[in-house]
C-alpha cells in the first residue's frame, strides 16, 4: 500500500538543542499530519497542514513546535528549543482529502525521539 | 466534551473471537475508523464507519450506533498474529474535523 517515510526513525538530542523530523507523505496526497505519542499512551493529534499553512493545532502544538513543507519537500516537524516532555514518538500521516478519505490516514513508522 | 474511549487490554483465545469495544462523544459525528497497531509500528487502517449497523469485511467486522455513540471490532477467528493494539478513531465536524484517537485496547491472542 502507499507508504509514508520518516527520517530519522530514532535520535537522541540534548535537552535546549534543536531537532528535526522529516516526513515523505505518499505523493498525490495533499493534507499531512503529526500526532504524538508516549509509551504506551494514545496518539495525540498536534497540527495538520495544507497547501502550505497550517490548518488545525492542538494545545500540545507548543510555540516551540513548527511546521512546513517548503517547495513540496519534505513535510517537516522542528522543534526548537526541546524540552524533556518533548520525549515520544512523533507519527507523520497523510491523507488524500478531508472527506471520505480523509478518514484514512497513511501512518509513517515513526521518529522516536529521547531528549536528554 | 470530546472523548473516545476504549478498554486498555482484553484477552481472548486462538480460533475464538474478540470484540474491542469503543465509545465516544463529539457535536459534529463525521466518522469512526479502526486501525491496528503493533509494538513500535505505524497505525494500519482496518476500517471506516459512518452510517449505522454492521460492516462485514471477512476477517473483522465493524458496528456503528451513533445515537448511543458506540462502535466495536469484532475479529473472528483470531489467530496468534493478531495481537496488536487496536485503535478507535473519530472524526468531529466541530473539532476542526481531525481524528482524535482513544488510547487502543492492546488485544492478546493465546493459544
Amino acid at each position: 500500500g502507499p507508504k509514508v517515510l520518516q527520517i530519522p526513525s530514532h535520535q537522541i538530542i540534548d535537552m535546549g538543542q534543536m531537532v528535526t523530523l522529516n516526513c515523505d507523505p505518499v505523493s498525490n496526497h495533499l493534507y499531512f499530519y503529526w500526532y504524538k505519542q508516549i509509551l504506551g499512551q494514545q496518539m495525540e493529534f498536534l497540527v495538520n497542514f495544507y497547501n502550505g499553512k497550517v490548518m488545525e493545532k492542538s494545545k500540545l502544538f507548543k510555540d516551540q513546535f513548527s511546521v512546513e513543507r517548503p517547495d513540496g519537500s519534505y513535510f517537516t516537524l522542528k522543534i526548537q528549543p526541546t524540552a524533556l516532555e518533548d520525549s515520544a514518538v512523533y507519527f507523520c500521516a497523510s491523507s488524500l482529502d478531508r472527506g471520505f478519505s480523509g478518514n484514512t490516514l497513511y501512518f509513517g513508522e515513526g521518529s522516536r525521539l529521547i531528549v536528554v | 466534551g470530546q472523548g473516545v474511549e476504549q478498554p486498555d487490554n482484553l484477552m481472548s483465545v486462538e480460533g475464538t473471537f474478540a470484540r474491542v469495544n469503543c465509545t465516544y462523544s463529539t457535536s459534529g459525528f463525521n466518522g469512526l475508523s479502526w486501525y491496528q497497531q503493533r509494538e513500535g509500528h505505524a497505525p494500519v487502517f482496518l476500517s471506516y464507519v459512518v452510517l449505522d449497523g454492521l460492516k462485514d469485511s471477512g476477517h473483522f467486522s465493524t458496528f456503528l450506533s451513533r445515537s448511543n455513540g458506540y462502535s466495536y471490532l469484532l475479529l473472528t477467528e483470531l489467530q496468534i498474529k493478531d495481537s496488536a493494539s487496536y485503535l478507535c478513531a473519530v472524526r468531529d465536524n466541530s473539532a476542526g474535523n481531525k481524528l482524535t484517537f482513544g488510547i487502543g485496547t492492546r488485544v492478546l491472542v493465546r493459544p
